[in-house]
């Protein structure tokens, strides 16, 4: 049950496009079509912004998309705010079927 | 409207034990998959246990064997039992609801700090 393995870090401008990668193995991303996306802001619960790798709850803005690719699931952001600054994590279902988080990445807007 | 309220933690010694609790509003615990997911301070989110609608339950590989995760349909409350407890057990312990049990985590409680320290 290895963490899944996302950049320490991302940055990007207002209106700019960035992309956070998270990248797992067969037995978790690559296996099935259950990873999600996490906000999390500083003192804050986490929020889900993505489920099963590309659909977006209610709410959540279509700025935000989320793709895979073998092992390696993504999640873009689009028209970068500065809102959008916080940390994001990714999670995997596995063949345990146990869960599995990413270990974070801290999106700056610069 | 949805609510989870946890309560028990507290700072303890290395080797003792302690319970958490969420407690449920707005749905039925014994119809969900419940969760906790644990952060250590300053550090990532960390999936620490499931128990799904039929009473299975599910463990990360850091706590099996000393956790146990388990729940009282008629107070509709969620526990965690921690035993053995460690300093890297030290963390905010969140319980979570899984509207799907694939990591789909739509409600979570506001934690409950667990300090493990001599």
């Amino acid at each position: 049950q290895s963490a899944l393995t996302q950049p320490a870090s991302v940055s990007g401008s207002p209106g700019q496009s960035i992309t956070i990668s998270c990248t797992g193995t067969s037995s978790d991303v690559g296996g099935y079509n259950f990873v999600s996306w996490y906000l999390q802001r500083p003192g804050k619960t986490p929020k889900l912004m993505i489920y099963e790798v590309s659909y977006r709850p209610s709410g959540v803005s279509d700025r935000f998309s989320g793709s895979k690719s073998g092992n390696t699931a993504s999640l873009a952001i689009s028209g970068l705010q500065a809102e959008d600054e916080a940390h994001y994590y990714c999670s995997s279902y596995t063949s345990s079927r146990t869960l599995v988080f990413g270990g974070g990445t801290k999106l700056t807007v610069l | 409207e949805v609510h989870l309220v946890e309560s028990g933690g507290g700072l303890i010694q290395p080797g003792g034990s302690l319970r958490l609790s969420c407690a449920a509003s707005g749905f039925t615990v014994d119809s969900n998959y419940m969760n906790w997911v644990r952060q250590a301070p300053g550090k990532g989110l960390e999936w620490v246990s499931v128990i799904y609608s039929g009473g299975r339950t599910y463990y990360a590989d850091s706590v099996k064997g000393r956790f146990t995760i388990s729940r009282d349909n008629s107070k509709n409350t969620l526990y965690l039992q921690m035993n053995s407890l460690r300093v890297e057990d030290t963390a905010i312990y969140y319980c979570a609801k899984d509207l799907l049990g694939t990591g789909y985590f739509d409600y979570w409680g506001q934690g409950s700090l667990v300090t493990v320290s001599s």
